[in-house]
């Protein structure tokens, strides 16, 4: 069936230090969103991408989505200990009636 | 404005007891969706609805209903809980699809162990 793959699973970085997790569709998608979840709180919705090769920022975050809309990335530059949680892209296949498909998510946790 | 808010929080059962989960929002949202969470396995998607009156099944429906009699709720139920429902259950709505109002909002989640 149509998957989402995301990488890795696990991330530890130091305070300052980049970090990039990467999403990856078995099918073109017609959008891709990013959620983080906090430990022990629930998804909250980052943001959405649409169109092939876009490139959206939200301050140390840059989110980018492939030329071919299959994959997907987000990094954060200069990571602080606020940015600790797991991100999870998710996107909705071509053609589907309308279901996204969550990648595993990436668990990132940030060293002071 | 609550959102998306979700009834039990946290819920022991044995194995065979049924249960209902409750998710409800205020934002007069069209879709609403069920899905577990699992650790490693992501958010899959378990029933959805498109609107009052309509369910559809998503990834893991067996061994789960729904009902959506009114727009505001979405009720997920365990007729027969087995340990492999053991799990942290997450209610989201959003406005539609196929625009670019897809937006999902998550309710806090209820917790949910089977013995």
């Amino acid at each position: 069936g149509q998957q989402v793959m995301q990488i890795p699973q696990y991330q530890h970085v130091q305070e300052g230090e980049d970090f990039t997790t990467y999403c990856n569709s078995s099918t073109t998608l017609s959008n891709i969103q990013w959620y983080k979840q906090r430990p022990g709180g629930h998804p909250v919705f980052l943001i959405q991408l649409v169109k092939s090769g876009e490139v959206k920022k939200q301050k140390r975050l840059t989110f980018q989505f492939g030329e071919a809309k299959k994959n997907s990335s987000l990094h954060i530059t200069a990571t602080q200990t606020t940015d600790v949680g797991t991100y999870f892209c998710a996107g909705r296949p071509s053609g589907n009636t309308g279901k996204l498909i969550f990648g595993q998510g990436t668990t990132l946790q940030v060293k002071p | 404005n609550a959102g998306v808010t979700q009834t039990p929080k946290f819920r022991v059962l044995k194995t065979g007891q049924s249960m209902t989960l409750l998710c409800a929002q205020d934002m007069n949202h069209e879709y609403m969706y069920w899905y577990r969470q699992d650790p490693g396995m992501g958010l899959r998607l378990i029933h959805y609805s498109v609107g009052e009156g309509t369910t559809a099944k998503g990834e893991v429906p067996d061994g789960y209903n729904v009902s959506r009699l009114k727009k505001q709720n979405f009720l997920l139920g365990l007729e027969s809980a087995a340990p492999s429902q053991t799990s942290v259950y997450f209610c989201a709505s959003s406005y539609e699809w196929g625009l670019r109002r897809e937006t999902q909002y998550f309710g806090p989640g209820t917790r949910l162990l089977v013995l």
